[in-house]
């Protein structure tokens, strides 16, 4: 059974920094280009970074470019999302999840990231 | 990288037929057959319905059809439900190497 689960959200004053990680079980991890995505409460899906099976290829949204950081660890099945100089607008829930199809088939629960003071 | 337009809200009866609109541009909806669908309940994480402009996941009900004209793809519920009643959205792969969700659709069964 494919799992995934988000984790490192949190209450961070705006200009902090936060590491999301995303821990995946169930399915070859190493061999799936992964994603963050992200919802801000009330709104709508907003894609936020991609990164291929190998760790070499990365993109991101114009919103969090020169901000934000995707990468992974192929051996411990694990995605990660380092989030600097964060902003109100970052709130949000972030999912990760592997691309199929180009589409995503699996998601998390989701980790809530609060940016405010 | 402008998120794809869809309307706020569409409704219908148990039985009908509805289809939600998502468009966009050259560099995204009109240049690749690569248009997946979302299904969001309040409160859940977001489940595909459709990937590939046309394509069912395995458990997806016939009652979901996508289709596409040039920049404009569309998700269409048939025999409605009332448990469709939920939030909709596209998704598009981009001539970056990106992806951009649509504005999200609510759909409303009366």
């Amino acid at each position: 059974e494919v799992q995934l689960v988000e984790s490192g959200g949190g209450l961070v004053q705006p200009g902090g920094s936060l590491r999301l990680s995303c821990a995946a079980s169930g399915f070859a991890f190493s061999t799936y280009s992964m994603h963050w995505v992200r919802q801000a409460p009330g709104k709508g899906l907003v894609w936020v970074s991609r990164i291929n099976g190998e760790g070499r290829s990365t993109s991101y949204a114009d919103s969090v470019r020169g901000r934000f950081t995707i990468s992974r660890d192929n051996a411990k099945n694990t995605l990660y999302l380092q989030m600097n100089s964060l902003r109100a607008e970052d709130t949000a829930v972030y999912y990760c999840g592997p691309q199929e199809h180009f589409a995503f088939d699996r998601w998390g629960q989701g980790t809530m990231v609060t940016a405010s003071s | 990288q402008s998120a794809l337009t869809q309307p706020p809200s569409v409704s219908g009866s148990p039985g009908q037929s509805v289809t939600i609109s998502c468009t966009g541009t050259s560099s995204d909806v009109g240049g690749y057959n690569r248009v997946s669908w979302y299904q969001q309940p309040p409160g859940t994480a977001p489940k595909l319905m459709i990937y590939e402009v046309t394509n069912r996941p395995s458990g997806v009900p016939d009652r979901f059809s996508g289709s596409k004209s040039g920049n404009t793809a569309s998700l269409t519920i048939s025999g409605l439900q009332a448990e469709d009643e939920a939030d909709y959205y596209c998704c598009s792969y981009t001539s970056s190497s990106t992806f951009v969700f649509g504005t999200g659709t609510k759909v409303t069964v009366l």
